[in-house]
């Protein structure tokens, strides 16, 4: 079956510092992965993609993933955490057809 | 707007009642989704519709929910005798092409919500 996961139920960084939100995934054929980010009381936002191409998928507002097939992840970065990065972050699978498999999403707090 | 617009963005009911939820995709998309998502966890997919047809209606917990769109733009998602565990944030997306295409997979647009809660 496929399947999204993300270990960690909440991330916190010191602002200014580097920040990871970790997302594995499970599918047959090639994937097709996204990550989006929810702000409280808003819709959910797209941030990047993977297709195919260069493992490393740069996005909005700085956010970056790699791409890792021997390892099925996709892990979410940036190089430097401002404070309203705060927000719940959700890795995504396409499957198979179109379908959006999601993750558990990721509290993502950057303390000042 | 040039986003997805849904409406009401609250919605309580009495168990029993019948709730219809409303989705504005962007103007030309042809792919719209419904997404329930409960508290804490993603999105889980309900249905798909390319255009006014309903070509995907899987995940759609049970017969008391009905997706339509019948002029292919404006969708409602409705629920008939509302019970507790019909309680989330539900969730309408639209996408500029078409899903399942092999060309390259567009990202769907999501609106904000609706929170509906059964009392």
């Amino acid at each position: 079956a496929q399947s999204v996961a993300q270990p960690e139920d909440q991330v916190n960084v010191a602002e200014g510092n580097p920040l990871t939100v970790k997302c594995t995934y499970s599918v047959s054929g090639n994937p097709y992965l996204f990550w989006y980010v929810q702000y409280p009381n808003r819709g959910l936002q797209f941030l990047l993609k993977y297709i195919t191409g260069d493992n490393l998928v740069k996005g909005s507002y700085g956010f970056e993933a790699e791409f890792n097939k021997s390892q099925t992840s996709f892990h979410l970065k940036k190089p430097s955490a401002l404070v309203s990065d705060s927000a719940l972050y959700f890795c995504a699978v396409r499957d198979s057809n179109y379908q959006l498999i999601w993750g558990a999403g990721t509290k993502l707090i950057i303390k000042p | 707007g040039a986003g997805v617009s849904q409406s009401p963005r609250y919605k309580v009911a009495k168990r029993g009642q019948d709730v219809a939820l409303r989705c504005d995709p962007i103007s030309g998309h042809v792919s719209l989704f419904w997404y329930q998502q409960a508290l804490g966890q993603g999105p889980e997919f309900l249905t798909y519709f390319q255009n006014e047809a309903q070509l995907d209606k899987s995940g759609l917990p049970s017969d008391r929910f009905f997706a339509e769109r019948p002029e292919g733009s404006v969708s409602t998602l409705k629920i008939q005798r509302t019970q507790q565990e019909d309680s989330a944030v539900y969730l309408c997306a639209s996408s500029p092409g078409l899903a399942g295409a092999s060309s390259s997979y567009n990202e769907q647009f999501f609106g904000p919500g609706t929170r509906l809660t059964v009392l």
